[in-house]
């Protein structure tokens, strides 16, 4: 079973900032990882899968980036609509897993 | 656009079943090879994979943290794929959440999600 660790737990910045978020995994799940932002009372939404290609209708600012063990998640200039919290989830293996979280807020 | 629907009793009674059904609308669940899945989260905490099946019915893979209590099945007549949770305690109280991966044969990742279903368990 494969295990993901997010960091930072949480992020505090203001908009316009970067953010870098990290995802590690307990072994290589090559480019098997997807990024989900979710925001209150709404469910997950799918950014980034495979590591690096962003889903239909993600904006440009969302990045991805890394392979094997260790990934980012990027946001270039924070907007408003951006303070969520955000997880990681491989699919290279059954059972399926997802990281704990890392949450974007206001600073 | 294929949506997803969530539906079920929002209360459940400790030892007993937790039943959620996920109705696909906009798309037919047997015309395209899907692993369709439930996932889960407690309140203020993150997001747990239950299980997913195969379109055809004929395979599912489960958390095994959960597998000696879930079922997932899948009813193509009625273009639904349901959650069979039993014996459920306090700590199966989440929003579960039904999706569809957005590759064929493949586990993830989860483009289409359902809005989520709150169930509580407590007597």
């Amino acid at each position: 079973e494969i295990v993901l660790t997010q960091s930072p737990a949480t992020l505090s910045l203001s908009p316009g900032e970067r953010a870098t978020l990290s995802c590690r995994a307990s072994q290589s799940v090559s480019t098997y990882l997807a990024w989900y932002q979710q925001k209150p009372g709404q469910a997950p939404r799918l950014l980034i899968y495979s590591a690096s290609y962003r889903a239909t209708g993600i904006p440009a600012r969302f990045s991805g980036g890394g392979s094997g063990t260790d990934f980012t998640l990027t946001i270039s200039s924070l907007e408003p609509e951006d303070f969520a919290v955000y997880f990681c989830q491989q699919r290279l293996n059954w059972p399926l897993s997802f990281g704990p979280g890392t949450k974007v807020e206001f600073k | 656009q294929v949506q997803l629907q969530e539906s079920g009793p929002g209360l459940v009674k400790p030892l007993e079943t937790l039943s959620l059904t996920c109705t696909v609308s906009g798309g037919s669940i047997s015309s395209s090879p899907y692993y369709w899945g439930w996932i889960r989260q407690p309140p203020g905490k993150g997001l747990e994979w239950i299980g997913s099946i195969y379109y055809t019915g004929t395979t599912s893979y489960y958390n095994p943290s959960l597998n000696s209590r879930v079922t997932i099945s899948i009813d193509t007549s009625e273009n639904q794929f349901s959650l069979n949770l039993k014996f459920v305690t306090a700590a199966d109280t989440a929003v579960y959440f039904c999706a569809r991966p957005r590759q064929e044969n493949a586990g993830g990742a989860f483009d289409i999600w359902g809005q989520g279903t709150m169930v509580t368990v407590s007597s």
